[in-house]
């Protein structure tokens, strides 16, 4: 298994470019989440799925969009990049039911100028 | 809301010391507690957890940690810390009940090693 995945790995976007977040894993989860970590700030959730075809909103989910069309994939979508949304977002995904971890992607560094 | 505070940014301990890292947490459900590890330029890798019965919880690669209900506390700790422990350490509690909504985190600590 490759377990989770994130492409691409760094990334460097002009104020108002849009781009897509890729995410997916091969672990049959249900669950999947975006995070995105700041310095000093530890992580913070931006959104999550608990199944295909649901999502739900985090707490910080503006300027994101995401979809979940698949068990495995999860994009996130910024759809006009700001400054502000320069960070190192990770993707995780778990299995249902109570109290299992979650399996952290590598991370993508996104540098918005 | 749940939120978690770690105390101190920064901790530098000596190889074979003690490792001590803090967490206090505040949840209005009975949480459920968790250590993560980043490794520079990683994602994270799952420690220990705590969920219920036994309050004292052993994790990988030495550390464990105490749930403290009267403390709303959660303190990682190794024995001997080795060079390899050089890293970044994060302390969540799920956002519900059961954490299909996410973990909540707080901002972590590095821990930093002299030989």
């Amino acid at each position: 298994n490759a377990g989770v995945t994130q492409t691409p790995k760094f990334r460097v976007l002009k104020t108002g470019q849009s781009m897509t977040l890729l995410c997916a894993q091969d672990m049959n989860h249900e669950y999947m989440y975006w995070y995105r970590q700041d310095p000093g700030m530890g992580l913070r959730l931006i959104h999550y799925s608990v199944g295909e075809g649901t999502t739900a909103k985090g707490e910080v989910p503006d300027g994101y969009n995401v979809s979940r069309s698949t068990t495995e994939d999860f994009p996130l979508r910024l759809l006009s990049a700001a400054p502000s949304q320069t960070s190192v977002y990770f993707c995780a995904s778990r299995p249902s039911g109570e109290l299992n971890e979650q399996f952290f992607g590598p991370g993508t560094r996104l540098t918005v100028l | 809301a749940q939120s978690v505070t770690q105390l101190g940014s920064h901790v530098s301990v000596s190889e074979g010391a003690l490792v001590l890292l803090r967490c206090n947490y505040s949840s209005s459900v009975p949480p459920y507690l968790f250590w993560y590890v980043q490794y520079p330029n990683q994602g994270l890798q799952l420690l220990l957890k705590y969920t219920t019965g036994a309050t004292l919880v052993k994790g990988i690669n030495g550390f464990e940690a105490e749930f403290k209900k009267s403390e709303t506390s959660f303190h990682l700790t190794k024995p001997s810390a080795h060079m390899s422990d050089a890293a970044e350490y994060f302390c969540a509690v799920s956002r519900t009940g059961g954490g299909a909504d996410g973990l909540t985190f707080g901002k972590g600590t590095h821990l930093i090693l002299q030989p």
